[in-house]
């Protein structure tokens, strides 16, 4: 079968840093782009960018870029999204998902809860 | 940045046709895509290249394409398909992906 697993709900503190991870099953995971997408309380799904684990090529949503930093390892079917100091506002549910081309994502984990607050 | 605008609400009884449109200046350019949302759960991809079915997506679930607007129709709307639905493309660049705002469908 065909999955990505997230890694489990985080409370953290704002200023604090986190890593969140995604692993994949069931599929060549080092030749399909994976894709992380935010969803934060009562919104929409905001594309956040996308990582080839094959060679860790990265594109990121500019509204992101700088704010987290997408990493995996192809060795262990991997791939991380990361934040070195959470701010409030990064409270959502954050979802990995398979992109297949053109450009769509077939399969989705089953999203991180992220909760930031002092 | 570019957009993709949705409806924000759509309203059907059940047995009854539903269509969610969503627009954007590269549709034309770029193919779509929809998901649907249930509460709690993870996106659902329901149609792929604009009009394409992907295998376990009931008949009911149909997309077409025209000029700058595609469209997601529901016939015989059932009550299980009350959910957010979601279109999805690319900027004309081809690589940034966005979504829609996303449509809450009520099945009265």
């Amino acid at each position: 079968e065909v999955q990505l697993v997230q890694s489990g709900a985080e409370v953290k503190k704002p200023g604090e840093s986190l890593k969140i991870s995604c692993k994949g099953s069931g599929f060549d995971f080092s030749n399909h782009w994976i894709g992380w997408v935010r969803q934060m309380p009562g919104k929409g799904l905001e594309w956040m960018g996308i990582i080839y684990p094959g060679d860790s090529d990265t594109r990121y949503n500019p509204s992101f870029e700088g704010q987290v930093t997408m990493s995996a390892d192809a060795s262990i079917s991997t791939a991380f999204l990361q934040w070195s100091s959470l701010k409030a506002p990064d409270t959502a549910v954050y979802y990995c998902a398979r992109n297949v081309l053109p450009n769509s994502f077939d399969v989705w984990g089953q999203g991180t809860m992220v909760t930031v607050s002092s | 940045s570019y957009e993709l605008t949705q409806p924000p609400s759509v309203s059907v009884s059940p047995g009854q046709t539903a269509r969610i449109t969503c627009s954007g200046d590269a549709l034309p350019k770029e193919f779509a895509y929809w998901y649907q949302q249930k509460p709690g759960q993870a996106p659902l991809l329901l149609i792929i290249k604009d009009s394409e079915r992907p295998s376990g997506i009931p008949e009911r679930f149909s997309g077409s394409s025209s000029g700058t607007t595609v469209t997601l129709t529901i016939s015989g709307v059932q009550a299980e398909d009350e959910a957010d639905y979601y279109c999805q493309s690319t900027d004309s660049s081809g690589i940034q992906v966005v979504f829609g705002g996303g449509t809450k469908l009520t099945v009265l």
